[in-house]
């Protein structure tokens, strides 16, 4: 079946990196574009950006422009997002969802990845 | 790019019907078939209940349907069960930045 699976929780000290990684199996890897989401403790989903597995294209939301990099390797089939400069406020789960062609549905998402920043 | 507008919360009793509302702009909601739903319970990763306004993939129960009138798309839950009871988000393509944008989120209680 279609799935998403997501590398585990990572502790980070303020000013580090972290790189979350996002195992896609049961599809054609390069046909649908990767989006990644994150939800702060209490808050809301928020967009952070996607990019096309076909050819490594990205599109960052305003926000995080500077600060995150999404690539992907397509042999074996995993996205990736790493988010530097980390403050507290990035502490957060972090998903990957792959969205529907031609379309507005993220499904699957991954099970999440919490990164906690803390010094 | 700011969030998308919704309500922070909603309730109803068991078979009842609530609406969410999801409010936007020309940019975004309104100038757009991409409007996407999602029911997300605690400590679970969130759902696609509704996309592109209102397509319902399969395995979702027909109580769950999508519409939208100019910047204002919603999601109507009928017959609601307690099941229901979770978060949800809306979710929306923007041409201002050829992006993408969350709704705050709505909580709903089933009383």
């Amino acid at each position: 079946q279609v799935q998403l699976v997501q590398s585990g929780a990572e502790v980070k000290k303020p000013g580090a990196s972290v790189k979350v990684s996002c195992k896609a199996s049961g599809y054609t890897f390069t046909g649908y574009y990767i989006h990644w989401v994150r939800q702060a403790p209490g808050q809301g989903l928020e967009w952070m950006g996607w990019v096309n597995p076909d050819t490594g294209t990205t599109k960052y939301a305003q926000k995080f422009q500077g600060r995150v990099t999404m690539t992907r390797d397509t042999p074996i089939t995993t996205g990736y997002m790493q988010l530097s400069r980390l403050t507290s406020d990035d502490t957060a789960v972090y998903y990957c969802a792959r969205i529907q062609r031609g379309g507005s549905g993220l499904d699957p998402w991954g099970q999440g990845t919490l990164v906690t920043v803390s010094s | 790019q700011s969030a998308l507008t919704q309500p922070r919360s909603v309730s109803g009793s068991p078979g009842q019907s609530v609406t969410i509302s999801c409010t936007g702009t020309s940019s975004d909601v309104g100038g757009y078939h991409y409007v996407s739903w999602y029911q997300e319970h605690p400590g679970k990763a969130p759902k696609v209940m509704i996309y592109d306004v209102s397509k319902r993939p399969s395995g979702v129960p027909d109580r769950f349907s999508g519409s939208k009138s100019g910047n204002t798309a919603s999601l109507t839950i009928s017959g609601l069960q307690a099941e229901d009871e979770a978060d949800y988000y809306c979710f929306s393509y923007t041409g201002t930045y050829t992006s993408w944008v969350f709704g705050g989120g709505t909580k709903l209680t089933v009383l």
